[in-house]
Parts: C-alpha cells; sequence; structure tokens
C-alpha cells in the first residue's frame, strides 16, 4: 500500500518568514496531494490540494509543488502569521472518483511573533 | 445544513464495552470513511463505504465493524473496546457534488480505561 513521509516534524518560524513542509509518497498511481491544517482540537480543514496533472498551486500565501518523477510533493507557506500555528498533514491517494487518503504523521508548525 | 455530525462528542468506556460511534451526513456524499487520529501517527483510515450497501476495510480495522444501510449514516461499533482503541475518531464525507473534497466530522474523543 501507499506509504506517505512527511518532514520536518516540528517547524518553528519567526513571523514574516517563510515554511516549508516536504512529503515523499511511494506508490507512483497516487494522482490526489490534499494539505490539511488542524488546530488543536479542531477537525483537519482542508487547505489546498494538487492533483498529478499540475505541478504548482498557489492560493494567496499558500502554494503547492509537486515532483512526480521524485514522487514528493511540498507545501509553501510565505509570510506566515501566528494564526499559522496548527499542525499540517499531507496525504496522498488515487483519486478514481473517490479517495481514502493516506496520511504523514504531521508536521507541528509554531509561528512566533 | 449540518455537513457532517459526529456523536457523541466525547466518551469514557471501560475495557470490553462495545458502543457505537455515530456519523449522519446531509450532503448527499456517496463516499463515507472514519479514521483514527493517535498522537504522532496521523489519521489512519478504520473503514469506507462507496455507497449504501457497500463496505470495506482499511489500514486498521480490527476491532471494528462497520455497516451502511442508508447513503446518510455510517456508524462505527467497537464490538469489545480496549485500552488501544483510546483515540480521536473522525468520520469523513466525499462526493461529486463536492468536487470529491473529503470534509471531516468534529471528532469523537474515546478513552478506554
Amino acid at each position: 500500500g501507499e506509504n506517505v513521509e512527511q518532514h520536518p516534524s516540528t517547524l518553528s518560524v519567526q513571523e514574516g518568514d517563510s515554511a516549508v513542509i516536504k512529503c515523499t509518497y511511494s506508490d507512483s498511481a497516487s494522482n490526489y496531494f490534499p494539505w490539511y491544517k488542524q488546530e488543536l482540537g479542531k477537525r483537519p480543514q482542508l487547505i489546498i490540494d494538487i492533483r498529478s496533472n499540475v505541478g504548482e498551486k498557489k492560493d494567496q500565501r499558500i502554494a503547492v509543488t509537486l515532483n512526480k518523477t521524485a514522487k514528493h510533493f511540498s507545501l509553501h507557506i510565505t509570510e506566515t502569521q501566528p494564526e499559522d500555528s496548527a499542525v499540517y498533514f499531507c496525504a496522498a491517494s488515487i483519486n478514481s472518483g473517490y479517495s481514502t487518503l493516506t496520511f504523514g504523521k504531521g508536521t507541528m508548525l509554531l509561528v512566533s511573533p | 445544513n449540518a455537513g457532517v455530525t459526529q456523536t457523541p462528542k466525547f466518551q469514557v468506556l471501560k475495557t470490553g464495552q462495545s458502543m457505537t460511534l455515530q456519523c449522519a451526513q446531509d450532503m448527499n456524499h456517496e463516499y463515507m470513511s472514519w479514521y483514527r487520529q493517535d498522537p504522532g501517527m496521523g489519521l489512519r483510515l478504520i473503514h469506507y463505504s462507496v455507497g449504501a450497501g457497500i463496505t470495506d476495510q482499511g489500514e486498521v480495522p480490527n476491532g471494528y465493524n462497520v455497516s451502511r444501510s442508508t447513503t446518510e449514516d455510517f456508524p462505527l461499533r467497537l464490538l469489545s473496546a480496549a485500552p488501544s482503541q483510546t483515540s480521536v475518531y473522525f468520520c469523513a464525507t466525499q462526493g461529486a457534488s463536492s468536487g470529491n473534497t473529503i470534509y471531516f466530522g468534529e471528532g469523537s474523543w474515546l478513552t478506554v480505561v
């Protein structure tokens, strides 16, 4: 089955800096890669996703890049703010109409004012 | 429109007891699934369903049963609770009407003593 590795497990940055979280996956058939943000005690919320026919996708301060050859994808957050502090999860799946996600173990991002 | 509703939100069980976590959705999504979240482990798939009357096992199905008699409901049953089942449980739904984005319920915190 699919295996997703996520690094780093914790990341501390100063407000205004950029943050990068990286994930690798094992199943070359995976074609859907969402990123979730989870605040303490809350549910995971989708923040951005990318499909394998796209190399990069941006949404304001958030961007995701995908390298299918190397089987890795990354989340980039620019101009970080304290409210970006949360746990971020990457996931991968074979999306053939529905998806069962395989998650990375998460990255705790702490943005200090 | 409530989205995905999970009950109960918190539950304490004694070892050996059985219980059912309820999940209901009003988005007419075809696909529903259950994940458990443990510290440092990300989210892991327990069971999933692609439609009424159809269920299948995920990564960690042992100790759990599911059924899908209606499109709206997907209960998760713990047959004989064990301390290893102490976790946070998330129900998720996905459907073509929402662009196949996966939505999570608010979670159910279960402690087995």
